[in-house]
């Protein structure tokens, strides 16, 4: 799968979007970029994933460059809830469950 | 609420001890994740079982088994314990184990061995 590159830590303050960067350069054809966030210690939840459209959720939006080698993900109106790690992952066809959680950006909401 | 459930939710135990994580799948998900999170290392794929195979391995410790029971539940299986392997356990499941699927994840299991 191919790796990706994520900023460490981002701030957002309540009610503003928040835009989260990931770059994936070394993306192939068939891999999917899938968005995950793991709030202090509890499971990891999906967010949202995508092949090459963007894509649109009751959570966020994820944009896709037309290369694919960059990703942004969108949470449109942040909240305090909102504050956690966010993973950017790659996932190929042949990963089958082997989501590669990196370090992940961490983000806080301030009111 | 993923609708995975994990038991027990904290567990502590001595070095050379051995101890079993539990997991239910979500209702009618066929496919198991078990992954370990340490403040070190980070979330890492220890093992996946589709309808009570295994389907892929990642770093898990010989130490360490698993295994999916015909009703679908999986248990991990930690012996010959060591400081190290104090950490959150998750399990996922999915419905097919397919790579285009999303994983729900449960609470975990906090693991202390002391």
């Amino acid at each position: 799968d191919a790796k990706t590159t994520q900023p460490p830590s981002m701030d957002c303050a309540e009610g503003r979007a928040a835009n989260l960067p990931c770059n994936h350069s070394t993306i192939s054809g068939n891999e999917y970029v899938y968005w995950y966030r793991q709030i202090h210690s509890q499971g990891p939840q999906y967010i949202i994933h995508g092949l090459k459209n963007n894509e649109t959720n009751e959570m966020a939006s994820l944009i896709i460059t037309e290369d694919r080698k960059s990703s942004t993900l969108i949470l449109p109106h942040a909240t305090l809830r909102d504050t956690a790690v966010y993973y950017c992952i790659v996932r190929g066809a042949d990963s089958w469950g082997k989501l590669q959680f990196g370090a992940g950006t961490q983000v806080v909401v301030t009111p | 609420d993923s609708g995975v459930t994990q038991t027990p939710k904290h567990l502590i135990t001595a070095t050379g001890q051995r101890v079993t994580l539990r997991c239910s799948p979500r209702s009618g998900d066929l496919s198991v994740y078990w992954y370990q999170q340490s403040l070190d290392q980070g979330l890492q794929f220890l093992i996946q079982y589709y309808n009570g195979e295994e389907r892929a391995k990642g770093n898990i410790l010989e130490r360490f088994s698993a295994q999916q029971f015909p009703d679908l539940h999986s248990e991990l299986n930690l012996s010959s314990l060591e400081l190290g392997d104090s950490a959150l356990y998750f399990c996922a499941s999915s419905v097919l184990g397919q790579p285009d699927e999303k994983l729900f994840f449960g609470s975990g299991t906090q693991l202390s061995v002391l």
